[in-house]
C-alpha cells in the first residue's frame, strides 16, 4: 500500500499571504495525484490533478508541483474562503487501490 | 452537471448490515467512462477510500475492508450503492459518494451522509 503523508498537519497563515502545503508518497506515484479542498460540513472538492492541472473552475491562485513522491499545493494569496482543509490523493497504482493522506487544516493566523 | 446523492439510514446496529444508495443525476451510470466510488470520513478524521465500481460491474476495495464491502450498479435506476457488513463503532462515519472521470481522482461528489453504529 503507498501511503501519503501530508505536512503540516496545521498551517496558520495571515489572509493575503502565500501557502505551501506537502505531500509526501512512500513510494514513486509518478504525476497520479490529486488534491482537494474541504469545508467544514461540505463535501471535498477536487483542485488539482495530475499534480499540477486545475479542475473546472479553480481559481488560479492555486497551483500543484511536484513529481515522483514530493508533491506541493501553493496558495498565493490566501482568501477569507481558502481556510479549509486539504487532503492530497495518489492514484497511480490505480487499479486496485487509491490512498488520501492525512489533510493539512489551513487556518486563519 | 453531474449530481449525485447518498440515501440510507442514519443509524445501524453493530454486527449489522450498512447499506446505502448513491442516485445519479445529469449523466448515466453506464458510461464508460466513469467509475463509481465510496469514501468515508469517520468524525474529526480524515479520508478513507472504501472501494469503486466500473460500469462494466468490475469492483476494487480497499484492502482493510474487502472482506466485508460489496459495491453494486444498478443501470436501470442509474443508481449505485454500497454494503458494509458486520458494522461496529468504528464504522460511523460520513459516507460520501462520488464519480472519477477519465482517472482515478473524484471529480464529483455527493452532499454525505452521517451514519452511526449504535445499539
Amino acid at each position: 500500500e503507498i501511503v501519503m503523508t501530508q505536512s503540516p498537519a496545521t498551517l496558520s497563515v495571515s489572509p493575503g499571504e502565500r501557502a505551501t502545503l506537502s505531500c509526501r508518497a512512500s513510494q514513486s506515484v509518478s504525476s497520479n495525484l490529486a488534491w482537494y479542498q474541504q469545508k467544514p460540513g461540505q463535501a471535498p472538492r477536487l483542485l488539482i490533478y495530475g499534480a499540477s492541472t486545475r479542475a473546472t473552475g479553480i481559481p488560479a491562485r492555486f497551483s500543484g508541483s511536484g513529481s515522483g513522491t514530493e508533491f506541493t499545493l501553493t496558495i498565493s494569496s490566501l482568501q477569507s474562503e481558502d481556510f479549509a482543509v486539504y487532503y492530497c490523493q495518489q492514484y497511480n497504482n490505480w487499479p486496485p487501490a487509491l490512498t488520501f493522506g492525512g489533510g493539512t487544516k489551513v487556518e486563519i493566523k | 452537471q453531474l449530481q449525485l446523492q447518498e440515501s440510507g439510514p442514519g443509524l445501524v446496529k453493530p454486527s449489522e448490515t450498512l447499506s446505502l444508495t448513491c442516485t445519479v443525476s445529469g449523466g448515466s451510470i453506464s458510461s464508460s467512462s466513469y467509475y463509481w466510488g465510496w469514501i468515508r470520513q469517520p468524525p474529526g478524521k480524515g479520508l478513507e477510500w472504501i472501494g469503486s465500481i466500473y460500469y462494466s460491474g468490475s469492483t476494487y476495495y480497499n484492502p482493510s475492508l474487502k472482506s466485508r464491502v460489496t459495491i453494486s450498479v444498478d443501470t436501470s435506476k442509474n443508481q449505485f450503492s454500497l454494503k458494509l457488513s458486520s458494522v461496529t463503532a468504528a464504522d460511523t462515519a460520513v459516507y460520501y459518494c462520488a464519480i472519477c472521470i477519465a482517472a482515478a481522482k473524484f471529480d464529483y461528489w455527493g452532499q454525505g451522509t452521517l451514519v452511526t453504529v449504535s445499539s
